[in-house]
């Protein structure tokens, strides 16, 4: 059974602050991995996608991808009010299949 | 804009009747999704379209079944609703090629409740 885990959370970071979420996953042949945003009653939406080992940036966002150890995480700089969200990882299997963890809740205090 | 778009945003369906949710999208992308998710879950894959080619998930219930006309519709048909299967359901496509190979484009959602 492929998996992908992560701390439910919540994650409580003040206003400012970076939050680092993070996720393991099973699949050693895993070669794609994205975050996704979902807020309360919403449907995720993509952040980031990563492929390689390294980091990789976007704005205030940063993944961070490690194939040895099966870990991909997000950072969060400068966080906002407006980040507060469950985080979603996603792991590409094969195929164009896409297996996502549970999500850990962020919460950004004003 | 190009999107995802799924009917209806809410659905009510008894116990026992069967229902069908829909899917249409304008990005012209060859993969879509159907993903169930429950409250503070990861959305569970059911099913997914590489153009016709149907891939179906090993723990996908027989009660669940799909359908694709073609590219840009997708339906997802619940033969015989339980209570457990009350939802969110998630359609979502992606591309096949390119940067961003892989990353999904969801559909806001369609609520079901089964009473």
């Amino acid at each position: 059974q492929k998996e992908v885990e992560q701390n439910s959370g919540p994650l409580s970071v003040p206003e400012g602050a970076i939050a680092s979420l993070n996720c393991t996953y099973s699949d050693r042949g895993s070669q794609s991995f994205f975050w996704y945003r979902q807020y309360s009653g919403k449907s995720p939406e993509l952040i980031m996608f990563i492929y390689s080992n390294g980091d990789k940036e976007d704005g205030r966002f940063t993944a961070q991808l490690n194939k040895a150890s099966q870990y991909v995480s997000l950072l969060i700089r400068d966080s906002q009010p407006s980040d507060s969200a469950t985080y979603l990882c996603a792991v590409g299997t094969g195929g164009f299949k896409t297996i996502f963890g549970a999500g850990t809740r962020l919460f950004v205090k004003a | 804009d190009a999107m995802v778009i799924q009917n209806p945003r809410y659905q009510v369906t008894q116990f026992g009747k069967p229902v069908t949710l829909s899917c249409s999208q304008t990005l012209n992308h060859n993969v879509m999704y159907w993903y169930q998710q429950k409250s503070s879950q990861a959305p569970k894959l059911l099913f997914h379209y590489y153009d016709k080619d149907f891939n179906n998930e090993a723990d996908t219930p027989d009660n669940f079944q799909s359908r694709r006309p073609n590219t840009s519709f997708c339906f997802l048909d619940i033969r015989s609703p339980g209570l457990g299967d009350a939802a969110m359901y998630l359609c979502a496509t992606s591309r096949d090629v390119g940067q961003g190979l892989g990353s999904a484009f969801f559909g806001q959602g369609t609520r079901l409740t089964v009473v």
